[in-house]
């Protein structure tokens, strides 16, 4: 049984540039959240997505916006990059159903903007 | 606002030697506590969830306590493969789908 896949595993872009980073959810789970995590921090929630629609967002600019697909995987888009995005962008699912549930997590993708 | 406080930051122990981290936190209604462990370059690995004061959860050389205020993980004579970074997270009420994390405690074990 997969887990939670996550690509690219690393990249670089410059100042300015676009990004997308993609994720596919643990079999059975239909609920994707996005986070970053810069180096010596615990994870900032970006938002999440469930029936294809954004549910809930955190703290961050409009430069960071989303998808989720039929089959439930994901796409993170960040526009416009700064220095300042660069850190651990990490997808996590969950299964169906409401209450509290635990998160899966991918292995991440280190994005480094110079 | 909603809040979750890490200590120690940074914890060396000696293989054997037992201790416990702490996960303080403030939130308006806490509906779960999340333990994780996170090894460098990796993504969070879950470990437990606590939903009640005065509930306890243990997973082979790890306990969680919670009380109302704070959460401890309990560590009991760990070995060189515990080292990692120990993340809590909690979950409120009012904010049904997003974890607020702490900073973490980075655990190293030396044999």
């Amino acid at each position: 049984d997969a887990g939670v896949t996550q690509s690219p595993t690393h990249l670089i872009k410059t100042r300015g540039q676009q990004v997308t980073l993609r994720c596919s959810p643990k079999s059975g789970h239909d609920t994707v959240s996005w986070y970053q995590q810069a180096l010596g921090q615990g994870p900032q929630f970006i938002f999440q997505y469930y029936e294809e629609e954004e549910r809930q967002r955190g703290n961050f600019p409009d430069r960071f916006s989303g998808h989720q697909f039929p089959n439930y995987s994901s796409e993170l888009n960040v526009n416009a990059l700064l220095l300042g995005d660069s850190a651990l962008y990490l997808c996590a699912s969950s299964a169906p159903g409401q209450g509290r549930k635990e998160l899966f997590f991918g292995e991440g993708s280190r994005l480094t903007v110079l | 606002e909603d809040q979750v406080t890490q200590s120690p930051e940074a914890l060396r122990l000696q293989e054997g030697e037992s201790s416990s981290l702490n996960c303080s936190y403030t939130v308006s209604g806490l509906r779960g506590l999340f333990w994780y462990r996170q090894d460098p370059g990796k993504g969070p690995e879950f470990l437990f969830t606590l939903y009640s004061a005065g509930e306890e959860k243990e997973k082979e050389r790890l306990k969680a306590t919670l009380t109302k205020k704070e959460s401890f993980l309990h560590i009991t004579a760990p070995k060189p493969e515990d080292s990692a970074t120990y993340l809590c997270a909690v979950q409120a009420w009012d904010s049904n789908y997003q974890l607020i994390w702490g900073a973490g405690t980075k655990l190293i074990i030396k044999p």
